[in-house]
């Protein structure tokens, strides 16, 4: 079964303390992994998409980074403004040969001043 | 530049009231989904629409209908809201373009059954 795990559920850094994200995942046939942010109260925002075991994205302090079964969103030296809930997901093919986004719970981070 | 409108942001109903939740998206976009989002539970699929003129059920369909309007627009419809049917909802759109492409993601509806 299609599975995406993310660790930790909740995590709290002071401001400038580099950290972490843990996406682990199960698919037939892995097509991509996407990072997303999500603030309270709005939908998810795209951060990263990562095809293929070995590949690195980055975008201002965040870095994320794809093995053959784990995905990692490596914070370095966070700022209050980079609290939010960051979220996994990855692409697997339906039965009609269409294809679905399967999300993890989602890492919620706290960074505090 | 809108990308994926929702409407309503909010929705009281009543046990066994009815409603329709409207989406609508503007990139041009081929695929559409609806997501229902709990604590705890992460985004869980509703329905989807690979194309115009199709629909399908994800995981979680039982209470719920789908109407794909045209290319532009998705509804999702609770026929008879039940309280576990609080949640809240939203709508995606993507396209594949022959290669693997992200989802973007309305602003959700906050939907509260009591």
């Amino acid at each position: 079964e299609d599975q995406v795990t993310q660790s930790p559920e909740a995590l709290r850094l002071q401001e400038g303390e580099s950290s972490s994200l843990n996406c682990s995942y199960t698919v037939s046939g892995l097509r991509g992994l996407f990072w997303y942010r999500q603030d309270p109260g709005k939908g998810p925002e795209f951060l990263f998409t990562l095809y293929s075991a070995g590949e690195e994205k980055e975008k201002e302090r965040l870095k994320a980074t794809l093995t053959k079964k784990e995905s990692f969103l490596h914070i370095t030296a966070p700022k209050p403004e980079d609290s939010a809930t960051y979220l996994c997901a990855v692409q697997a093919m339906m039965t009609s040969g269409t294809y679905k986004y399967i999300f993890g719970t989602g890492t919620r981070l706290k960074v505090l001043a | 530049n809108a990308g994926v409108t929702q409407t309503p942001k909010f929705q009281v109903l009543k046990t066994g009231q009815s409603m329709t939740l409207q989406c609508a998206q503007d990139m041009n976009h081929n695929s559409m989904y609806w997501y229902r989002q709990d604590p705890g539970m992460g985004l869980r699929l509703i329905y989807y629409s690979a194309s115009e003129g199709t629909t399908d059920k994800g995981e979680v369909p039982n209470g719920y209908n789908v109407s794909r309007l045209n290319k532009r627009e998705f509804s999702l419809r609770l026929e008879s809201a039940a309280p576990s049917q609080t949640s809240v909802y939203f709508c995606a759109s993507s396209d594949w373009l022959g290669i693997v492409t992200e989802a973007f993601f309305g602003q959700g509806t906050r939907l509260t059954v009591v």
